[in-house]
């Protein structure tokens, strides 16, 4: 399966903003998958927020607020969430996932610390 | 509304064996492949298995390939994951999730609270 790689930790001051990124294996490129956002608080399963392709097919979660957005950057070949105005209860677990064939794969998932 | 009740887990020996049992309602369950993904204590997401509408596509992570094995009964509207040969590191919670899309490829805007597996001896 392949491995999507994500820092273990991130903080951001309340009311800043968050980079969040996925870094995926050199066999797939970024710009040619899905890259799909969750967000898990303790003791929850986890909540769709958002997938990117492109900036013109990308997607929002159902009542995700706009502040959570993605990109990609193809020279790093990473996928980026960016959580701008943040709030204390973005305190949580984000994981990304894609789907390219015949296997699904996680981020090992970074813990977004707001202070 | 879309449901996903999982049920089967409990403490297991190594070595044992375990039936996990996914129960779906709110959606035509044979329209969606369905998929199963774990979560060990303090750790990321995992996934496991997924399987096609029909019952047929099905793939599983290194992982469990040989130990475990994903079915499911659309007249019954039930997923299952058979696994065999439990070791340790299969401690986890384990959730069964529907992908938005019938045609998988795409995110899971569905889950189950998830039921807890452990193995320990």
């Amino acid at each position: 399966q392949p491995v999507l790689t994500q820092p273990p930790s991130s903080s951001a001051s309340l009311g800043e903003s968050a980079r969040l990124t996925c870094t995926l294996p050199r066999d797939i490129n970024v710009g040619n998958v899905n890259i799909y956002w969750y967000q898990q608080k303790p003791g929850s399963p986890p909540k769709y927020l958002l997938y990117y392709y492109s900036d013109s097919d990308k997607g929002q979660g159902s009542g995700v607020p706009s502040r959570f957005s993605g990109s990609k950057d193809a020279s790093a070949n990473t996928g980026i969430l960016l959580i701008s105005g943040l709030q204390s209860d973005d305190e949580a677990d984000y994981y990304c996932m894609i789907w390219p064939s015949n296997a699904v794969a996680f981020g090992g998932g970074t813990k977004l610390t707001v202070l | 509304q879309v449901q996903l009740v999982e049920s089967g887990g409990h403490l297991v020996r190594p070595e044992g064996s375990l039936r996990l049992s996914c129960a779906a309602s709110g959606f035509i369950f044979s329209d969606y492949y369905m998929t199963w993904i774990r979560q060990a204590p303090g750790k990321g997401l995992e996934w496991v298995s997924y399987i096609g509408s029909s019952g047929s596509d099905i793939h599983y992570a290194d992982s469990v390939k040989g130990r475990f094995t994903i079915s499911r009964d659309n007249a019954k509207s039930s997923l299952y994951l058979q696994m065999n040969s439990l070791r340790a590191e299969d401690t986890a919670v384990y959730y069964c999730a529907r992908p938005a899309d019938n045609n998988g490829g795409s995110y899971f805007d569905h889950w189950g609270q998830g039921t807890l597996v452990t193995v320990s001896s």
